[in-house]
């Protein structure tokens, strides 16, 4: 099985404040990663696929980098309703842990 | 609209069975292939396994934790994703979700395996 490796687990930041998050493969998975965002109570919303595709609708501020094995989430510019658990995934399949981005 | 709907979650105890389903609506069901993600209560989301579409074989895949007592399988009649899940244990207590891998999400539904 591939293994998902996000970090960090956890980050606190500021409003404005640029924000990344790396996830690596155990194995390459060329471009076959998602990037999720999910509040507490709330089924996970995509944010990218593909590794870099931006949902419709997703504010341009999300970006997505990376192939193979190294992959990046990157919020410009962090705004309030950005505060979440954002996840990666390997297409139909593992997980990372997760990263908790909360207020500082 | 693309839409999931997740049932037959409920309480059982250790060791038994439980079947959940997924209705889908909205987009062409036949045309993807399905996932099931669950999260235990506090912790992050685990992918259990998936299901090709039939065009690319209707194969199965699982995640090591499950493998060989979980069951995914699919009615592309009826536009429905099913879980058969066999000899449960309590730290498999979740909410489990049925997706097409990409953004289209059910609202869960909750599994508690209790004494």
């Amino acid at each position: 099985d591939i293994q998902m490796t996000q970090s960090p687990s956890s980050l606190s930041a500021s409003v404005g404040d640029r924000v990344t998050i790396t996830c690596r493969a155990s194995h390459s998975i060329s471009s076959d990663l998602n990037w999720y965002q999910q509040k507490p109570g709330k089924a996970p919303k995509l944010l990218i696929f593909t590794a870099s595709r931006l949902v419709s609708g997703v504010p341009s501020r999300f970006s997505g980098s990376g192939s193979g094995t190294d992959f990046t989430l990157t919020i410009s510019s962090l705004q309030p309703e950005d505060f979440a658990t954002y996840y990666c995934q390997q297409s139909h399949g593992t997980f990372g842990g997760g990263t908790k981005v909360d207020i500082k | 609209e693309e839409q999931l709907v997740e049932s037959g979650g409920g309480l059982v105890k250790p060791g038994g069975s439980l079947r959940l389903s997924c209705a889908a609506s909205g987009f062409t069901f036949t045309n993807a292939w399905m996932s099931w993600v669950r999260q235990a209560p506090g912790k992050g989301l685990e992918w259990v396994g998936r299901i090709k579409r039939q065009a690319d074989g209707g194969t199965t895949e699982y995640a090591a934790p499950v493998k060989g007592r979980f069951t995914v399988s699919r009615d592309d009649s009826k536009n429905m994703l099913y879980l058969q899940m066999n000899s449960l244990n309590t730290e498999e207590t979740a909410v489990y979700y049925c997706t097409d891998g990409r953004a289209s999400w059910g609202q869960g539904t909750l599994v508690t395996v209790s004494s």
